[in-house]
């Protein structure tokens, strides 16, 4: 059974600083993970989608790479802002079914 | 731009009673899932939905929760007799063809007195 473990569970930093959000699955046999942000008491906003046999994607300030044989995803943030606080998720789709397998998110705070 | 969306936001209701969650999905899209999320814990999978029949199913959907699509645009979650532990953040989610980027609607929160 699948499962997805993020760590760190809550981070907290400055404004400005680049940071590294980690995604670690058991089963490498992944058809494509996504990762998600989520707001307090919100629905879930679609970042990125890297497909297996990607390395990496990006978009804007963000970028997702993922290691398939050792089963790793990492979310990079550039310059962060205040207005990214937020819980961000990843979660993968195995290659069989089309159900996505969440992990726990990491709560991040960016402080002014 | 086109989303997934979902009513109620909010419902309360009492142990027993039978509920419907509403969502509709982007209009093009084919595939169409419900989640959950109980306070503090991880995002679940329910069931998807494909071609008027699930195609998947977790260990919770079990009898007491069914889906229809009803009409061409909407797409329903019923729990026959809620319990406490129902009391969640549902999620419905759409997407163009399986194993492609899922759009998640904002939420429905049930809770279950």
């Amino acid at each position: 059974k699948q499962e997805v473990t993020q760590i760190p569970a809550a981070l907290s930093v400055p404004e400005g600083e680049n940071l590294v959000l980690n995604c670690s699955f058991t089963d490498s046999a992944i058809y494509n993970l996504q990762w998600f942000r989520q707001d307090p008491g919100k629905g879930l906003t679609s970042l990125l989608l890297i497909q297996s046999s990607q390395r990496e994607q990006t978009s804007g300030r963000l970028n997702a790479s993922l290691d398939k044989s050792s089963g790793r995803s990492t979310l990079y943030i550039a310059a962060s802002q205040p207005g990214d606080s937020a819980t961000y998720l990843c979660a993968v789709i195995g290659n069989a079914g089309n159900m996505l397998t969440f992990g726990g998110g990491t709560r991040l705070m960016v402080k002014p | 731009e086109p989303e997934v969306t979902q009513t109620p936001s909010h419902q309360v209701t009492q142990m027993g009673q039978e509920v419907i969650l509403r969502c509709v999905p982007i209009s093009n899209h084919l595939y169409f899932y419900w989640y959950r999320q109980i306070l503090g814990q991880k995002v679940e999978f329910l069931v998807s939905f494909y071609n008027n029949e699930i195609s998947e199913k977790s260990e919770i959907f079990d009898d007491q929760f069914s889906v229809e699509r009803p009409d061409g645009s909407n797409f329903t979650l019923k729990i026959r007799s809620t319990k406490l532990e129902d009391s969640a953040m549902y999620f419905c989610a759409s997407n163009l063809a399986g194993g492609l980027e899922q759009y998640f609607g904002p939420g429905t929160r049930l809770t279950v007195t």
